[in-house]
């Protein structure tokens, strides 16, 4: 059974980086063609996508904020990480990381509330 | 960039209803183009990928179709508990969202 759970700080000032955790099990991210990504959604908006890990260490970036991201992960441990510097309110969101196996993000976390306040 | 245009953004349609969902691409997206149905409260869940192909438990009544620029979700008969909010997702550039369409039962 794949399960994936999201961790985070919850709430953070204006231009601090944020860090989230992405934990899973049932699966390895050093399989052939894993991979993970995290996706945020705004209160009662849409979702966006922000990055995907691939099992090679493979990194995409949304081009919106690429600047902003850097995506990691720990094989090891099974935990899949992602940075955002330099936040502001325009970055609230629930963030949530998903399994991406052939085609589609498969399983997702329950997803972490964020909110970015001074 | 992609865009992706879904419509209509809100639907009310009746218990036992054929139910169709439109996303449109900016561009052509090669079929790659996935379906996803968001409860209130819940995480995202994938219904269908890479166009036409039936995501592991989801009911059959569930189906997608498309090509190029324009993809389609069709519900056959409206269950209540399809009461949703629903993304499509291309991943042939980049990946991007449609902006969702809030499905209701009438």
């Amino acid at each position: 059974q794949v399960t994936l759970k999201e961790s985070g700080p919850g709430i953070l000032q204006p231009s601090q980086t944020l860090s989230l955790t992405c934990t899973f099990s049932g699966f390895s991210l050093s399989t052939y063609g894993m991979g993970v990504g995290w996706i945020r959604q705004p209160s009662g908006k849409g979702l966006e996508w922000l990055a995907n890990i691939w099992w090679d260490d493979d990194k995409y970036y949304n081009p919106s904020l690429k600047n902003r991201l850097t995506i990691s992960k720990d094989t090891s441990n099974n935990q899949a990480f992602l940075k955002i510097t330099n936040v502001d309110t325009a970055d609230t969101a629930t963030y949530y990381c998903a399994r991406i196996r052939d085609g589609g993000y498969r399983d997702w976390g329950q997803g972490v509330m964020v909110t970015v306040s001074s | 960039d992609i865009q992706m245009t879904q419509s209509p953004s809100f639907l009310s349609a009746s218990v036992g209803e054929r139910v169709t969902l439109s996303c449109r691409a900016s561009q052509n997206i090669n079929k790659y183009l996935d379906w996803y149905q968001q409860k209130l409260g819940e995480a995202p869940k994938l219904l269908i990928y890479n166009t036409n192909n039936l995501h592991t438990g989801i009911p059959s009544r569930f189906s997608g179709s498309g090509s190029g620029t324009d993809y389609t979700l069709t519900i056959s008969s409206l269950q209540p508990e399809d009461v949703a909010t629903y993304f499509c997702l291309q991943r042939n550039s980049w990946l991007t969202f449609g902006s969702g369409t809030k499905l209701e039962i009438k």
